[in-house]
């Protein structure tokens, strides 16, 4: 079945670092791939989204690719804030009716 | 446009109690799926429910059901809760489910199961 694996957390970094969370995947066909974040007591907001291989997603200064030769769609951000804090999932959407898979998801704490 | 809404926002039971949430998906939006999460196991795939019909299913016991409305709300119900039950229920709308459609969640209804 499909699968999700993301980097382990937390993740710890000084505001205006550079961040990357890695995340790859494992799926049949051609999945979407998607980055949701959730702040402290509420849902998920999607971040960015692609659908297809070599495709890049970006949303607030984050940036992720579509790699299908390596499985991969590495979370990326040149200059994180302290309101980046916050997990971080990876999923994928297959050919199972509206079923997102999850990674695990990643903490991140930014520190000013 | 209003975006995915659910009550209660919080819930406490004990064991043997029965529950039910609900999810209003965004306006047009026919297509809901319930997840729970939890820290042991992350976020876990429920159901789908499209156009009142459930179309997809996670490797959930039978105690946890569902069903959708006409104008799309969709609740969920938990019977004979256990203590492992507690979580946060989080659903999300689509305008459909094909794979490359974004899924906008809800901010959850936090269930304690004492």
């Amino acid at each position: 079945g499909n699968s999700v694996t993301q980097m382990e957390g937390p993740v710890t970094l000084s505001e205006e670092a550079f961040l990357t969370i890695n995340c790859t995947y494992t799926a049949t066909g051609y999945p979407s791939l998607f980055w949701y974040v959730q702040y402290p007591g509420e849902g998920l907001q999607l971040l960015l989204k692609a659908t297809k291989a070599d495709d890049k997603g970006s949303n607030k200064g984050f940036e992720a690719t579509y790699r299908k030769e390596t499985t991969s769609f590495h979370l990326e951000k040149g200059s994180v804030q302290v309101s980046d804090s916050a997990v971080y999932f990876c999923a994928l959407s297959g050919t199972s009716y509206g079923k997102l898979t999850f990674g695990q998801g990643t903490i991140l704490t930014v520190h000013p | 446009k209003a975006g995915v809404t659910q009550t209660p926002r919080y819930l406490i039971k004990t064991r043997g109690q029965q529950v039910t949430l609900s999810c209003s998906p965004i306006s047009g939006h026919r297509s809901v799926s319930w997840y729970q999460q939890t820290p042991g196991q992350g976020l876990q795939f429920l159901f789908e429910y499209f156009s009142e019909t459930q179309r997809n299913k996670g490797n959930f016991p039978g105690r946890f059901s569902g069903r959708q409305f006409s104008n799309s709300r969709s609740e969920m119900n938990v019977s004979t809760l256990e203590l492992g039950d507690s979580a946060l229920y989080l659903c999300a709308s689509s305008p459909d489910s094909f794979s490359t459609d974004t899924q906008y969640f809800g901010p959850g209804t936090r269930l304690t199961v004492l």
